[in-house]
């Protein structure tokens, strides 16, 4: 089945040591989305890539980093994680973004990867 | 500004006793109005899209509706595996951005 999956699925480090999460998708979709989700709210949208071009959120601390080197993979980089970074981390995909009118913008999520900061 | 608000935050419901959850948006250019069902721990789970007012869609016991200002999901009969966090998500043209609500709880007690 075409998916969307993440790596790993759970992930602790310490405070400051840097972190790197994966997303690969064998949708072979344009867009790859990463967002942030804490515990009983709305996933936060970080950034996205359409094919290689990034778009960053303004809100998005630069402590987040991101890298898209194909199609098919999306890494997040979390450079100096803090206390308040401890989240759920959610990749998804779409054919086409979010501000089309057609099925191309519905998104499709992997499982997350739950981020614990000590 | 494009927003969107559930309601409740949290529903409890004996099994077979049928509901509905509320979405109630404000948003420039729909894009489509988008229901994910997400259990603990996991990733949000695609349920339905509609993209015009007066539009329907149902599977199994879900049945989602959509006017200009907001989107039901009515659940029909729920059993204990119907319990997860519904969210609610619409598509903007002005933004070319999904905004999610905050979500509903559902638990379906046996």
């Amino acid at each position: 089945d075409a998916m969307v999956i993440q790596n790993p699925r759970y992930q602790v480090t310490q405070f400051g040591k840097p972190v790197t999460l994966s997303c690969s998708q064998t949708l072979n979709h344009n867009v790859m989305y990463w967002y942030q989700q804490k515990s009983s709210q709305a996933p936060k949208l970080l950034f996205h890539y359409y094919d290689k071009d990034f778009n960053n959120e303004a809100d998005t601390p630069d402590n987040f980093q991101s890298r898209r080197p194909n199609t098919s993979f999306c890494f997040l980089d979390i450079r100096s994680p803090g206390l308040g970074d401890a989240a759920m981390y959610l990749c998804a995909t779409s054919r086409e973004g979010a501000g089309m009118v057609s099925g191309a913008n519905v998104l499709t999520f992997g499982a997350g990867s739950r981020l614990t900061v000590l | 500004e494009d927003q969107v608000t559930q309601s409740p935050e949290a529903l409890r419901l004996q099994e077979g006793e049928s509901s509905s959850l509320n979405c109630s948006y404000t948003v420039s250019g729909l894009r489509g109005l988008f229901w994910y069902r997400q259990d603990p721990g996991k990733g949000p789970e695609f349920l339905f899209t509609l993209y015009s007012a007066g539009e329907e869609k149902e599977k199994e016991r879900l049945k989602a509706t959509l006017t200009k200002k907001e989107s039901f999901l009515h659940i029909t009969a729920p059993k204990p595996e119907d319990s997860a966090t519904y969210l609610c998500a619409v598509g903007s043209g002005n933004t070319g951005k999904l905004i999610f609500g905050q979500g509903t709880t559902l638990q379906v007690k046996p």
